[in-house]
């Protein structure tokens, strides 16, 4: 089956303590995406990445690192979290810009206390 | 950058009825144009989708208007039904060599039965 999968789904942390989002899909698709969902704002790009080794900032990088060593994976990483991080992140893919739809995660939601 | 305002933030129709919400965006640009449906607690999915060479595009009950000139698109959705009850989201982006990828900030969808 076909998908994107995201973990953890849910963690409530602490300021400052590193954490890590995983993201993965199967699809050996080249396009993938990290945005955050806050209310009010709507889906916000964070980062992306059109291959492998090769990233580049959304409209919300601030606090946020992402890394495309394989294909098929696209970590997030929030190297010292605040509380202002807290929102619901989504991970996306596609195999490329021509009106393929990208397949979302399930979500993951943060809490950072 | 882009900025993409959405119109309503809230939509409240009778079943039955036609609901429109309606987006404008900054970038002249930006030529590709995806709506997204997103239902409580899930994913957004791509419902629609129109590119800058095409000023309509129809799916069943949804369509989507593109005026380049006045930079704005909406989204139709005719005869609504209960299940259409949801969130939408319109976007915008320049295709080809480009994966940023703008968001409105939502709109809330009622189908009041």
């Amino acid at each position: 089956e076909a998908q994107v999968t995201q973990n953890p789904r849910y963690l409530i942390t602490v300021t400052g303590k590193k954490l890590t989002v995983t993201c993965s899909q199967n699809m050996n698709h080249e396009y993938m995406s990290w945005y955050r969902q806050d209310p009010g704002l709507g889906l916000r790009q964070i980062y992306y990445s059109m291959n492998v080794e090769v990233t580049d900032k959304g409209d919300v990088p601030e606090g946020y690192k992402v890394s495309r060593k394989e294909k098929r994976n696209f970590p997030l990483i929030l190297e010292s979290p605040s509380p202002n991080q807290t929102s619901l992140y989504f991970c996306a893919s596609r195999i490329d810009p021509l009106g393929q739809p990208q397949h979302f995660g399930d979500g993951t939601r943060l809490s950072i206390l | 950058g882009e900025n993409v305002e959405q119109h309503p933030s809230t939509l409240s129709v009778q079943e039955g009825d036609s609901a429109v919400i309606k987006c404008t965006y900054s970038d002249s640009a930006s030529n590709y144009f995806p709506w997204y449906k997103q239902e409580l607690g899930k994913r957004p999915q791509l419902i629609i989708d129109i590119r800058s060479n095409v000023g309509e595009k129809k799916d069943q009950r949804i369509a989507v208007t593109l005026n380049k000139t006045a930079k704005h698109f909406s989204l139709h959705i005719t005869e609504t039904q209960p299940e259409d009850s949801a969130v939408y989201f319109c976007a915008a982006s320049i295709e080809f060599g480009n994966e940023k990828l703008t968001f409105g900030t939502g709109t809330r969808l009622t189908i009041i039965p």
